[in-house]
């Protein structure tokens, strides 16, 4: 089975652009996360989509937002990029359970915003 | 807000030690993961434990779960340098399919 895939592994942008970030889950998955790892903040969680809907958000604000496709495939998008941005963007994905979810990452997105 | 304590946060060390990470929280968890993440990939998910006292071995290293499902170590046994890494629990908020993660510990096995 193939893992989980993210596009592109490297991006540099700079302050003020927007950024979209892409992940392919591994195949039958129907949640994907997205979280957002720094040296100071460590792994931190942005949020989860289910079957198309986001079921739960982390404490980022509206300019992170994300979108799932009816293929399980999702999104994230940044908009208005901020030098705190700069970040490893991991996308993680699971079959979805509530209580029991074990969660596979991919490789991430290293974005660096100048 | 729920929180992980992981401690500690750096540990370097000699091949052959044994050593002990810790991940506690005051909120109940319905699952609790182990990952381990080296430079630039990301974590890979090393084992998941769900019964309260439940031990769980994977060679060398033994993962258990508070009674009360609220904290969890990681022993590892004769520390290998490619055991070298980022060792990252998380918690499954009840009923949400939420994770939280630790901080994470660093931990370097010098040969």
């Amino acid at each position: 089975k193939a893992g989980v895939t993210q596009t592109p592994r490297y991006l540099i942008k700079t302050r003020g652009q927007q950024v979209t970030l892409s992940c392919s889950p591994i195949s039958g998955h129907r949640s994907v996360s997205w979280y957002q790892q720094t040296p100071g903040q460590g792994l931190q969680f942005l949020f989860e989509y289910f079957s198309e809907t986001q079921r739960n958000k982390g404490n980022f604000p509206g300019r992170f937002s994300g979108r799932q496709f009816s293929n399980s495939r999702s999104e994230m998008n940044v908009s208005t990029l901020e030098l705190g941005d700069s970040a490893l963007y991991l996308c993680a994905s699971s079959l979805g359970g509530i209580s029991y979810n074990e969660q596979f990452f991919g490789p991430g997105t290293r974005l660096t915003v100048l | 807000t729920q929180l992980l304590e992981q401690s500690p946060q750096f540990l370097s060390i000699q091949e052959g030690e044994n050593l002990t990470v810790y991940c506690n929280s005051s909120s109940v968890f319905s699952s609790l993961q182990w990952y381990r993440q080296e430079p630039g990939e990301g974590p890979v998910l090393l084992v998941t434990v769900v019964t309260g006292g439940e031990v769980k071995k994977l060679k060398r290293l033994t993962f258990q779960f508070g009674d009360a499902r609220k904290d969890s170590s990681l022993h590892i046994t004769a520390a290998q340098p490619g055991d070298t890494g980022l060792y990252l629990c998380a918690g499954m908020v009840s009923n949400t399919g939420k994770l939280i993660f630790g901080q994470g510990t660093t931990l370097q096995v010098k040969p």
